[in-house]
């Protein structure tokens, strides 16, 4: 139980261009969701939290005009890399959150394959 | 804000060697604390979940130990095999997940 799916697994795309990542819970329902990056030999970063019907929640410094989160249902979010630049490549993970404890707040995460992308 | 740490940056072992990988958090205050395994150009697959009120989990060759109070965890890999070659990470969670760089294994057939 608790698979993550994300898609595509890896793509190319041209500088300027947008390019948009799903993310699919494909046997639970998740209200929460993760948007992580990992550049080359170095840790995940949490760029940020999103929440079924309603706006997500970015890290500072993360660019939220860049990097448009949407969680139109509770399966399924997406992140579209606006205008992106050589500098965005990187290996992206998303991530669904079972919520545990009392307050609900606590998530367990379950992590997606991750999406490679690669700006020319 | 959490930093989280991991010691060494890779380690190579010939096979069946026990693996020892250490992760260092700076706010105890965790709610607690996971080790993930990921293969090159992969995503993390979870091997254990340690909760705060725990003071280690084990799941087959591996076990990792909790000390709160000092900001460490270790996991241990016994035997270890070929197929053990990957990146571990450890991540903190306090609300959120704190990752470290993670410790590239090779293990020498």
């Amino acid at each position: 139980g608790a698979v993550v799916s994300q898609h595509p697994s890896w793509v190319i795309c041209k500088s300027g261009t947008s390019v948009k990542i799903e993310c699919r819970s494909l046997d639970f329902q998740a209200t929460t969701m993760f948007w992580y990056r990992q550049f080359p030999k170095q840790s995940l970063m949490l760029m940020a939290t999103s929440n079924e019907g309603s706006k997500a929640t970015y890290e500072q410094g993360v660019e939220k005009d860049k990097f448009l989160i949407n969680h139109a249902s509770l399966t399924l979010s997406t992140l579209t890399v606006t205008s992106a630049h050589p500098e965005d490549s990187s290996f992206y993970i998303c991530s669904a959150g079972l919520p545990f404890g009392e307050d609900r707040v606590l998530y367990e995460q379950y992590f997606g394959p991750g999406t490679r992308l690669t700006v020319t | 804000k959490q930093e989280v740490t991991q010691i060494p940056a890779a380690l190579s072992v010939p096979e069946g060697e026990n693996l020892v990988l250490n992760c260092s958090f700076t706010d105890s205050a965790i709610y607690n604390l996971q080790w993930f395994r990921q293969d090159p150009g992969k995503g993390l697959t979870s091997l254990l979940l340690i909760q705060s009120s725990q003071r280690e989990q084990t799941s087959g060759r591996l076990n990792a130990s909790l000390d709160k109070s000092s900001g460490r965890s270790t996991l241990y890999i016994a035997a270890s095999q070929p197929g053990d070659s990957a990146t571990y990470l450890c991540a903190a969670f306090d609300y959120k997940l704190s990752f470290g760089a993670g410790t590239t294994v090779t293990v020498r057939a």
